[in-house]
């Protein structure tokens, strides 16, 4: 059973809709990380959460502890977002290190 | 801004080769990790590093895996025989605080084992 499990694995929309990725986790965690990772294969950190919900210009990340449930949402979508959208969680059992989710692939058409 | 380099971007080895992956982390940067992507899969944590000296690696990191800081400035993976299995892309990341706080990865290294 995977311990991180994203939703949905693909997403096709228009341009200028609202983005709205999902990562459920079955483990005890201390953190969660949001990550895109672009065509080409880079990746860039776009949050980390332990709690509540964090904004950076389009992006919104929400994490419910209880719930073992984070959100990542883009609002006014371009085609620029189009990307793997991935969720790492830092586990908390044994030995300290982050699990990765499948990635979500996000197409966004013009 | 300052940004984690990766060489080299492409590496192709024959089976049992060694291969060294070199990274070289932002500057002010204390905490260093390698992650693996097969091809089509999700990325694996492989090992972190700090104060010179590993602190985490997972049970993909056996034997065949070291790293190293020789010089204070790269940080390299060393694969001592390759397999086929072995091939993916390797991420390097680097991290300025606290353990796993926000990271910034490398562009990768994609290593083919043939």
């Amino acid at each position: 059973k995977n311990e991180v499990e994203q939703s949905p694995q693909n997403l096709t929309a228009q341009e200028g809709e609202f983005i709205t990725i999902n990562c459920s986790y079955s483990v005890g965690i201390s953190a969660l990380h949001w990550l895109q990772q672009h065509p080409g294969g880079g990746i860039v950190s776009l949050f980390m959460l332990s709690s509540g919900k964090k904004k950076h210009g389009r992006l919104i990340a929400t994490i419910n502890i209880q719930e073992k449930h984070s959100s990542l949402h883009i609002t006014a979508s371009h085609p620029r977002d189009s990307a793997v959208y991935i969720c790492a969680v830092l586990i908390i059992q044994g030995a300290q290190k982050l699990v990765f989710g499948q990635g979500t692939r996000l197409t966004i058409n013009p | 801004e300052p940004e984690v380099t990766q060489t080299p971007s492409h590496q192709v080895t024959q089976m049992g080769q060694e291969v060294i992956l070199r990274c070289v982390p932002i500057s002010n940067h204390l905490y260093f990790y390698w992650y693996r992507q097969i091809l089509g899969q999700k990325v694996e944590f492989l090992v972190s590093f700090y104060n010179n000296e590993i602190s985490e690696k997972s049970e993909i990191f056996d034997d065949q895996f070291s790293v190293e800081r020789p010089d204070g400035s790269n940080f390299t993976l060393k694969i001592r025989s390759t397999k086929l299995e072995d091939s993916a892309m390797y991420f390097c990341a680097s991290g300025r605080d606290r353990a796993y706080n926000e990271q910034f990865f490398g562009p990768g290294t994609r290593l083919t084992v043939l």
